[in-house]
């Protein structure tokens, strides 16, 4: 347990339906990665926050792919009219950006199927 | 080119032997190197992290890192059955501020 938590760990949604993650990071860290695996690859980068601010957004993440981090401490990552594409697993990881400021920490991830 | 490259494997070793995992990168600016194993259904973990050239031990594991031929390996030495899993090397692109990741060996250990 890396200290890092997300919620649902499971979520099975319809197409067209919206979803969304929750990440809470380790308490002292400030940045907040959100990436996302499919099956035998390795994982994608999403987006990361610096304490609240949003500072790079990824081309994967479309206009249907939104994050927050409204107060620096847990993010969300919502996606709206889900597509069987969206299958996959969600992943978030945090870094403390004043020691080791590159070593991440996953949480155990949230598996979505889009039926 | 992709920009981290890692042989997916499967690689198979025999209990007790020495496990040797390789990754090329393509970014010249890269500073930080990691490996992540990967047990199946589970998230990644980091096991180890490299930051200049030559040899990182902790351990069984051994990360050795050369920036002039952008590679970086990782070694499991006395490999046991519970070394079974995925590794996956990552790369932290410092343009992007994001981890870069190749596609995973899968290393299976053999009793």
């Amino acid at each position: 347990d890396t200290g890092v938590s997300q919620d649902p760990r499971h979520k099975i949604t319809k197409r067209g339906q919206n979803v969304t993650f929750r990440c809470d990071p380790i308490s002292e860290h400030n940045r907040l990665y959100w990436y996302r695996q499919t099956l035998g690859q390795g994982p994608e980068f999403l987006t990361y926050f610096q304490n609240e601010a949003q500072l790079e957004k990824s081309r994967l993440l479309s206009d249907r792919f939104s994050a927050e981090r409204p107060k620096g401490s847990f993010s969300t990552l919502e996606i709206q009219r889900t597509e069987q594409g969206d299958s996959a697993m969600y992943l978030c990881a945090s870094s403390l950006w004043t020691s080791s400021p590159y070593e991440q920490y996953f949480g155990p991830g949230t598996r979505l199927t889009v039926t | 080119q992709k920009e981290v490259e890692q042989n997916s494997g499967p690689l198979s070793v025999p209990e007790g032997a020495i496990a040797s995992l390789n990754c090329t990168y393509s970014d010249r600016v890269s500073q930080s190197f990691f490996w992540y194993r990967q047990y199946s259904g589970k998230s990644p973990e980091l096991i180890m992290s490299i930051y200049s050239n030559g040899d990182k031990e902790d351990g069984r594991f051994t990360a050795q890192l050369n920036k002039a031929s952008q590679y970086v390996s990782l070694l499991i030495r006395d490999s046991q059955p519970s070394d079974s899993a995925t590794y996956l090397c990552a790369v932290f692109w410092l343009g992007a501020q994001k981890l870069v990741f190749g596609q995973g060996t899968r290393l299976t250990i053999n009793p």
